[in-house]
């Protein structure tokens, strides 16, 4: 069985300052993980995504994510923020090796950007 | 530009209303999905289709029917919703549904229940 945890539904920075978005996942087999972003009124665009390959993973619109297989983690950071960064980020993850495929997605984190 | 396209944006429907949702994806992918999402919740996984076959169904009331045309299509056929049935409805597709493909969203409907 697979699971994300997102931990905190919301995150505030100052423009400029670095984002840090956590994720931990559970899964019984190698798993794939994946960060989605959702800006009002659209639905889910891929930022990134690991696939067993670099464990450093970087995305679009400047941020990265380095999978830690010894913390099970996945977390997201970008060095510095921008005001258009503001919008909701899931983490998904979904199984290798005959596992599931269908993704388990993380409540989400809301990340708000003051000028 | 999404890739998925969806329509309507918006539906207002009654109670006793029939109305279909409607998604197109020209990607050549063979792995389809309905989401509901709530506002700030995660989506909720409501039916996949491979090869436009339906293969998960998430227990959902059978006043939601899934319809896949085609390769292409994915229809949404909706019969007397309930007020609690209000959500952003999102349709993805995928590759072939394999694990390690990411989804492709559109930017779903947002329907409401009178």
């Amino acid at each position: 069985a697979q699971s994300v945890t997102q931990l905190g539904s919301h995150v505030s920075v100052s423009e400029g300052a670095l984002v840090l978005l956590r994720c931990n996942y559970s899964s019984s087999v190698p798993p794939y993980l994946f960060w989605y972003v959702q800006y009002p009124n659209q639905g889910l665009q891929l930022l990134l995504k690991y696939t067993s390959a670099a464990t450093l993973v970087k995305g679009i619109n400047g941020f990265e994510a380095e999978f830690k297989k010894s913390e099970t983690s996945f977390h997201l950071t970008k060095p510095s923020a921008h005001m258009s960064d503001a919008a909701e980020y899931f983490c998904a993850v979904t199984e290798g090796s005959g596992g599931s495929y269908i993704p388990t997605f993380g409540r989400g984190t809301s990340l708000i950007v003051h000028p | 530009d999404t890739e998925v396209t969806q329509t309507p944006k918006h539906l207002v429907m009654g109670m006793t209303n029939k109305k279909s949702l409607k998604c197109e994806q020209h990607m050549g992918h063979r792995a389809m999905y309905w989401y509901k999402q709530k506002a700030k919740k995660p989506p909720e996984l409501m039916f996949v289709y491979s090869y436009e076959k339906l293969s998960i169904n998430e227990s959902v009331p059978s006043r939601f029917s899934p319809e896949c045309p085609n390769s292409s299509l994915l229809n949404l056929h909706l019969h007397a919703l309930q007020p609690e049935d209000s959500a952003l409805y999102l349709c993805a597709s995928s590759q072939d549904g394999k694990g390690g493909q990411p989804q492709h969203f559109g930017d779903g409907t947002r329907l409401s229940i009178l």
